[in-house]
């Protein structure tokens, strides 16, 4: 149990293009999920908490316009990276919890994004 | 948040036990300890928590310091995929608003 899906696994798109990456929790309902960062050989840096039908809570110095982010449902968030720059390449990791798993967050396996 | 402090980096040979201290001096009463793992190119996977007593699990074991101002995460056997880097984390219990603050984490070393 606790799974938690992640689309694509990777992506490389241009510079100025929109990327989205999707979020799923397959066996659990997510009232809260969170968004990650993670760039080489650093930590996870949490960049926002959203909570299903709720607007998302952005870290400081995260822009909230560049990383859009959708919790529409207890199983699925959408981070889309728009208008996309070469220094936004990076690792992006979610993670879910809700339910019977408590507090423990379940993470996904992480998207790693190339913009060219 | 409380900060906990652990080694940069461990070594351990396959098959023997493997402890990861973490120190948390500054942990309040409603803390929970929370040990994460992050395997190469892949998010990290929850491995097991505690509140005060000691914990155990199929993945590991953990013991908790009767003060609760360090903890150890016991891996009974280590294999070659037990390489990863491991992240001691505090949280507190607060039911819809609680956030993971990732440290630097010890990585794991496992030698054949």
């Amino acid at each position: 149990g606790a799974v938690v899906s992640q689309h694509p696994s990777w992506v490389i798109c241009k510079s100025g293009t929109s990327v989205k990456i999707e979020c799923r929790s397959l066996d659990f309902q997510a009232t809260t999920m969170f968004w990650y960062r993670q760039f080489p050989k650093q930590s996870l840096m949490l960049m926002a908490t959203s909570n299903e039908g709720s607007k998302a809570t952005y870290e400081q110095g995260v822009e909230k316009d560049k990383f859009l982010i959708n919790h529409a449902s207890l199983t699925l968030s959408t981070l889309t990276v728009t208008s996309a720059h070469p220094e936004d390449s990076s690792f992006y990791i979610c993670s879910a919890r809700g339910g019977a798993q408590g507090e423990t967050q379940y993470f996904g396996p992480g998207t790693r994004l190339l913009v060219l | 948040d409380a900060k906990t402090t652990q080694p940069n980096s461990m070594e351990s040979n396959e098959e023997e036990p493997v402890h990861l201290p973490c120190n948390h001096s500054t942990i309040s009463g409603t803390d929970y300890i929370h040990w994460y793992r992050q395997l190469p190119s892949q998010g990290p996977e929850y491995v097991i928590h505690g509140l005060t007593s000691n914990v155990n699990n199929r993945m590991a074991s953990l013991a908790i310091a009767e003060d609760r101002k360090s903890s150890t995460l016991i891996l009974h056997r280590a294999t070659l995929r037990d390489a990863a880097v491991y992240y001691c984390i505090l949280i507190i219990s607060n039911f819809g608003n609680e956030k993971l603050t990732f440290g630097t984490g010890t990585r794991l070393t496992i030698i054949p």
